[in-house]
């Protein structure tokens, strides 16, 4: 197994750009995440799917999109980039059987930089 | 909501030195608590959680955390540290009930000197 996969690696945007960060795992598992790292803050939450065709919020959603046509993909659009959105960003799955939560297993993360 | 509280934002220790990354949290509902490591230019991996059952709780690499009910404490622990330990550590709760969202704390950066 791969498990979780993101590309690209690294990005540098300009201000107004729009992109798609893409996220992919091959573990079946029905949670997926979008996070965000800054320095001193930890990760916070952008958005969650607790499965195919189900998005929710998470702590930081302005400016960002997703979606979660199947199972194995949960990518996560940029609408109009600002400088502000200059983070590393860690997509991360889960599976849950009978609402236990499980480990979440994290990508290797896109460092993404707009200017 | 959940809020997690890493006390120290780095810890420097000698090698072979015991070290203690302190982390408290604040919730109204029952949480499961959860250590991960970053190491340099990587992601996240799992080095233990605690979901029920006996409060001490044992990790890979040797460390191991303690569940603090009253304290609201889940401090993390390894009796001897080595070089390859040089990491970000974070500390994260989740609620028991509804989705598996990760409430994240500052995160402890720990260097270890030889």
């Amino acid at each position: 197994n791969a498990g979780v996969t993101q590309t690209p690696k690294f990005q540098v945007l300009k201000t107004g750009q729009s992109m798609t960060l893409q996220c992919a795992q091959d573990m079946n598992h029905e949670y997926m995440s979008w996070y965000r790292q800054d320095p001193g803050m930890g990760l916070r939450l952008i958005h969650y799917s607790v499965g195919a065709g189900i998005t929710d919020q998470g702590e930081v959603p302005n400016g960002y999109n997703v979606s979660r046509s199947t199972t194995e993909d949960f990518p996560l659009r940029l609408l109009s980039a600002a400088p502000s959105q200059t983070s590393v960003y860690f997509c991360a799955s889960s599976y849950s059987a009978g609402g236990t939560p499980y480990e979440q297993y994290f990508g290797p993360g896109t460092r993404l930089t707009v200017t | 909501a959940q809020s997690v509280t890493q006390l120290d934002s780095q810890v420097p220790v000698f090698e072979e030195a015991p070290v203690e990354l302190r982390c408290n949290y604040s919730s109204s509902v029952s949480v499961y608590l959860f250590w991960y490591v970053q190491y340099p230019n990587q992601g996240l991996q799992l080095l233990l959680k605690y979901l029920s059952g006996s409060t001490l709780v044992k990790g890979i690499n040797g460390f191991e955390a303690e569940f603090n009910k009253s304290q609201t404490s889940f401090h993390l622990r390894k009796p001897s540290v080595h070089i390859s330990d040089t990491a970000e550590y974070f500390c994260a709760v989740t609620k028991i009930q509804g989705a598996q969202k990760l409430v994240f704390g500052q995160g402890t950066r720990l260097t270890i000197n030889p």
